[in-house]
């Protein structure tokens, strides 16, 4: 079983339309949750950390449920240039080897 | 933005070349790593760096080594290249300094195809 696991897609959405992704991960220790973004053939960006009690920045909603061991992310009124692979990364230690990249959802909105 | 550069973006060699991949960042970041992704793979750590003359193996193992001269450079280098080693080499950046150090900032990558 993979360390972090992520439901590949590809999610196809309307503009405007809200959606939501799920990350599972296995070590219950795991200490620090991101997403980050990456377009096709580019390099991931950070999109936002996620936080005990959840956070939001603009029309992006990060969740973490330590019981279940995953972490969402919902995005609502989706543009085009929302299109992108997520991947969810997860840090389980302070070493660079505990820093776990998910391989990514891919979404892409459409007109 | 980030200022972390990778060079060359593209690179297609014959097998049993030696190539360097250059990666370079003027923020002054403390930490450096070299990633490898294949298409709709997750990025797997080959290297890391947490300072000047300080460099470990990750997870992956890879034939390439690295070197930290100077804190803004971080050269891999692989000596005998084999089509195996056809990936994106993506090379990233964090400051320690700033109590996380899960910012990495990348570079836009290295596409090597090994012939």
């Amino acid at each position: 079983r993979k360390e972090v696991e992520q439901d590949p897609g590809p999610f196809n959405v309307p503009e405007g339309a809200t959606v939501a992704f799920n990350c599972t991960y296995s070590n219950s220790a795991s200490q620090s949750f991101f997403w980050y973004r990456q377009d096709c053939r580019k390099e991931p960006k950070l999109l936002m950390s996620v936080y005990s009690s959840g956070n939001e920045d603009g029309r992006f909603t990060a969740q973490l449920n330590r019981a279940s061991q995953y972490i969402s992310l919902l995005i609502r009124d989706s543009k085009l240039s929302d299109s992108a692979t997520y991947l969810c990364v997860v840090k389980s230690g302070g070493s660079a080897r505990q820093l776990t990249f998910g391989s990514g959802t891919q979404l892409t909105v459409l007109p | 933005e980030a200022d972390i550069y990778q060079t060359p973006r593209y690179l297609v060699i014959g097998t049993g070349k030696k190539i360097t991949l250059e990666c370079s960042q003027t923020m002054g970041h403390d930490k450096m790593y070299w990633y490898q992704q294949d298409p709709g793979m997750e990025l797997h750590l080959i290297h890391y760096s947490y300072g000047v003359n300080s460099t470990e193996k990750g997870d992956l193992s890879s034939e390439s080594t690295v070197s930290r001269i100077r804190t803004e450079h971080f050269p891999l280098t692989l000596e005998s290249a084999r089509p195996s080693h056809t990936s994106q080499y993506l090379c990233a950046s964090s400051d320690s300094r700033t109590g996380g150090g899960e910012k990495l900032f990348f570079g836009s990558g290295t596409q090597l195809s090994v012939l």
